[in-house]
């Protein structure tokens, strides 16, 4: 099993360029997350989905759009990019929602200049 | 929403000794999760306890739920184990919608 998987792993947009950051898993996860990271912050929850066709704001959803495309795909997508979005992102899964354990992806390190 | 603390921010120390990183939470919660961040940025879960002391290896974790306190200890500590290691519980008590994270610990065991 791959477990999670994130693409691209490195990438850098000028500002109002958009993207979209992919995460899939194999584990036959319920629920998946979205969560940036930067230097003295800590991880914090951009967007989750608990279940298949349903998804919710976190912490710091602004700037930011989601799609659960099916069980194992979601991605999120910046529309217009933004200096202030440069960190490193993470994608993880979890059996369901509640008290399960969280299987993090390798990162997203992006760059908006 | 919940409030994760952790201390120390950076932790120096020699090979061999025991080390203890704490963390305390401001929303009463039923499991508390310890992660580890590689210095390469991958983040694997080390634990996660809803109760009373967890071991794995040289790692133990313990909690306690009344004082919203949890401690992750590592025995015999190696170089190996120079790591960020990061405390998170759920945003909510019920823990649906994703993970607080503390802002982690800097561990470094020099040879």
């Amino acid at each position: 099993n791959a477990g999670v998987t994130q693409t691209p792993k490195f990438q850098v947009l000028k500002t109002g360029q958009s993207m979209t950051l992919q995460c899939a898993q194999d584990m036959n996860h319920n629920s998946m997350y979205w969560y940036r990271q930067d230097p003295g912050m800590g991880l914090r929850l951009i967007y989750y989905s608990a279940s298949e066709g349903t998804t919710d704001k976190g912490e710091v959803p602004n700037g930011y759009n989601v799609s659960r495309l099916n069980k194992r795909e979601f991605s999120l997508r910046l529309e217009s990019a933004a200096p202030s979005q440069t960190s490193v992102y993470f994608c993880a899964s979890s059996e369901g929602r509640g008290y399960y354990e969280q299987y993090f992806g390798p990162g997203t390190r992006l760059t908006v200049t | 929403k919940n409030e994760v603390e952790q201390s120390p921010q950076n932790l120096t120390a020699q090979e061999g000794e025991f080390i203890t990183i704490n963390c305390s939470y401001s929303v009463g919660i039923s499991a508390l999760h310890w992660l580890q961040q590689h210095p390469g940025g991958g983040i694997v879960s080390l634990f996660m306890l809803s109760s009373g002391k967890k071991k794995h290896g040289r790692l133990i974790a313990t909690i306690n739920i009344q004082e919203k306190h949890s401690s992750l200890h590592i025995t015999a500590s190696h170089p190996r184990d120079s790591a960020v290691y990061i405390c998170a519980g759920p945003n909510s008590g019920g823990g649906a919608d994703g993970l607080t994270f503390g802002k982690g610990t800097h561990l470094i065991i020099q040879p």
